[in-house]
């Protein structure tokens, strides 16, 4: 299985800005992740995008894939304090359940 | 919302002795996880199971470990012998059989080795 390279490595707005976060992995995927973990706690699913689909939407995140140049994005609008935390994207290869994080990227959102 | 719950929240053991995580995933899931994360390093896949038998697992998933789902609710991660280096949060997770790629984690236990 792969993991995500996500850049930035840490980024940090203030409430009300949009945070962008991007995410590239290296061979074929099934369909991409991306999670958050708030400071060492429990990983929070967020959205699943299939390698098939080029855009998808939950509420305040869009989530971008372009699976020809292996990347992804994650877009937060309008940004609150309590989405301060760690950002993953997991790339999930056909026939495997297993996720492999990366490092992530370490957002904090100044109120 | 249902949830995946763990417990101990935090457990602390002596190096050698065997020490069991305990994990109750949302109820009509059918895949189950077990992940860990070293403090200040990236979680890492340990195990996953499904259908009562083990479905693929990583290299750290040694001989130390094994894993069991005793009734219809539990599942539980066994360290045979611990380690100094076995210290770290313990995260269980969850999925349905509808959308298994989507992973529903518990708080975690905290592991600490003496």
């Amino acid at each position: 299985s792969q993991q995500g390279e996500e850049d930035p490595q840490a980024l940090s707005i203030q409430e009300g800005e949009n945070a962008t976060m991007n995410c590239s992995y290296k061979t074929s995927i099934n369909n991409l992740q991306w999670y958050r973990q708030n400071s060492g706690r429990g990983l929070v699913h967020l959205i699943l995008i299939r390698s098939n689909e080029r855009e998808k939407h939950s509420g305040r995140l869009r989530v971008t894939l372009d699976t020809s140049k292996k990347s992804s994005s994650l877009l937060i609008t309008a940004s609150r304090a309590a989405d301060t935390a760690s950002y993953f994207c997991v790339p999930q290869e056909a026939g495997s359940y297993q996720l492999t994080f990366g490092k992530g990227t370490k957002l904090s959102v100044i109120p | 919302e249902p949830e995946v719950t763990q417990t101990p929240s935090h457990q602390v053991t002596q190096m050698g002795q065997e020490v069991i995580l305990r994990c109750v995933p949302i109820s009509n899931h059918l895949y189950f996880y077990w992940y860990r994360q070293i403090l200040g390093q990236k979680v890492e896949f340990l195990v996953s199971f499904y259908n009562n038998e083990i479905s693929e697992k990583s290299e750290i998933f040694d001989d130390q470990f094994s894993v069991e789902r005793p009734d219809g609710s539990n599942f539980t991660l066994k360290i045979r012998s611990t380690k100094l280096e076995d210290s770290a949060m313990y995260f269980c997770a969850s999925s349905t059989q509808g959308s298994p790629d989507e992973q529903f984690f518990g708080p975690g236990t905290r592991l600490t080795v003496l």
